[in-house]
């Protein structure tokens, strides 16, 4: 069966520093990955999605970057964060763009 | 201008008490609408996809209904652990949409 992996659960970051946030899939191969953002009360923000490795696609403009290094692992960095970055980040996969997703626990990054 | 609408934004239930949440989309080309639930601080949980009007799906209390512009998520005799987020997408054309989500709280 299919799982996702990500991590950490939660990341209280200084403003300035860096960010590296790491989500891993198992047991299916060359699936979409996405990265979304969720900020409180609200719904969910796509940030990246990557249909194959090193192929990103940005939908927000900000100082986020995601890499797509290997077949089933997909990284959302920064090189600094900023107040406003703070939120519950979710990663999820799916067969294709249309279908259902599957996400994972989600991170929670708070930047003081 | 393809969307997903949810309503109500939060519900309030009192133990047994059914309800409906209502999932209104305007998306070309529907491939598939999904339902999932979310508990605080968690990621969302699949729970339905539904495909085409007049298709219905059931879970224990829940219960998923498909109509050409909207779904219906019923929820009969709902406990507190039903309390949740619930969110409604839609994958259409090239695109997926998700609607901002319905808060439930089941009052025991």
């Amino acid at each position: 069966s299919q799982t996702i992996h990500q991590w950490p659960a939660t990341l209280v970051q200084p403003v300035g520093s860096p960010l590296s946030l790491e989500c891993t899939v198992e047991g299916t191969s060359n699936p979409n990955l996405y990265w979304y953002r969720q900020a409180a009360g609200r719904g969910l923000q796509l940030l990246f999605y990557s249909v194959g490795i090193g192929q990103i696609s940005s939908e927000v403009p900000q100082n986020l970057s995601a890499s797509r290094p290997q077949d089933r692992q997909f990284i959302l960095s920064s090189k600094k964060l900023l107040l406003s970055d703070s939120g519950f980040y979710l990663c999820a996969w799916s067969v294709r763009h249309t279908y259902g997703y599957t996400f994972g626990s989600g991170t929670r990054l708070t930047v003081v | 201008e393809d969307q997903v609408t949810q309503s109500p934004e939060a519900l309030r239930l009192q133990e047994g008490e059914s309800s409906s949440l209502n999932c209104s989309y305007t998306v070309s080309g529907l491939r598939g609408l999904f339902w999932y639930r979310q508990d605080p601080g968690k990621g969302p949980e699949f729970l339905f996809t539904l495909y085409s009007a007049g298709e219905e799906k059931e879970k224990e209390r829940l219960k998923a209904t498909l109509t050409k512009k909207e779904s219906f998520l019923h929820i009969t005799a709902p406990k507190p652990e039903d309390s949740a987020t619930y969110l409604c997408a839609v994958g259409g054309g090239n695109q997926f949409y998700f609607g901002t989500g319905t808060s439930l709280t089941v009052i025991p």
